[in-house]
């Protein structure tokens, strides 16, 4: 079984500074997809970003991107320039590439951007 | 764009009756998803349905619960006879199977059981 791990529960961060939050996962297959979901004070769960495992190149999107290390099955999300509506939940979330459709994802980061 | 809607967004019921919560999925998608999230925990899996049967469930999915897919658009989940711990946020998703696995989550009903 696969299992998704974030260290932090919580950070905070300053406007327009840059902040990153960790997330490591194990499983013992190769072909998989990891995500980064956002969860703002409203709940609804919001799809950030997402890396194939396949793939070498770090994903990124806008003020987002992702520091991808397969071997050492850790999946970082970069927030540059920190906005005050960044403040929110984010689940690190895996899925498997091979077989099955549920997503697992991790306990979650509360971060914080101060004005 | 289009986004998977759910309905109610917040549902208070007795333990012990039973509740069905609705969502209308993104049209063309073909995988439906619930996961519910205890406050203050890790959002947890519950069933993917696919074709109109269930194509996987986790454990907490017991006899309890069961989904339908009663016509084109909607796609309901029904706890039975509901018991105080199953107070959460119920998410429902869907997804489109072209490889991508991008799953999009509605607004969630957060039911109470009293």
């Amino acid at each position: 079984a696969q299992t998704v791990t974030q260290s932090q529960p919580e950070m905070s961060v300053q406007e327009a500074e840059t902040v990153t939050l960790s997330c490591t996962y194990d499983t013992s297959e190769n072909n998989y997809y990891l995500f980064w979901y956002k969860q703002p004070p409203s709940r609804q769960m919001i799809l950030v970003i997402r890396q194939e495992a396949y793939k070498q190149q770090n994903a990124t999107e806008n003020r987002f991107s992702v520091n991808f290390q397969k071997a050492a099955k850790s999946f970082s999300l970069k927030i540059s320039d920190s906005q005050l509506g960044d403040t929110a939940m984010y689940f690190c979330a895996f899925i498997s590439g091979n077989a099955g459709n549920m997503l697992t994802f991790g306990g979650g980061t509360r971060l914080m951007v101060k004005p | 764009e289009p986004e998977v809607t759910q309905t109610p967004s917040h549902q208070v019921t007795q333990m012990g009756q039973e509740v069905i919560l609705r969502c209308v999925p993104i049209s063309n998608h073909l995988y439906f998803y619930w996961y519910r999230q205890i406050l203050g925990q890790k959002v947890e899996f519950l069933v993917s349905f696919y074709n109109n049967e269930i194509s996987e469930k986790s454990e907490i999915f017991d006899d309890q619960f069961s989904v339908e897919r009663p016509d084109g658009s909607n796609f309901t989940l029904k706890i039975r006879s509901t018991k105080l711990e199953d107070s959460a946020m119920y998410f429902c998703a869907s997804s489109v199977f072209t490889g991508t696995y991008e799953q999009y989550f509605g607004p969630g009903t957060r039911l109470t059981v009293t």
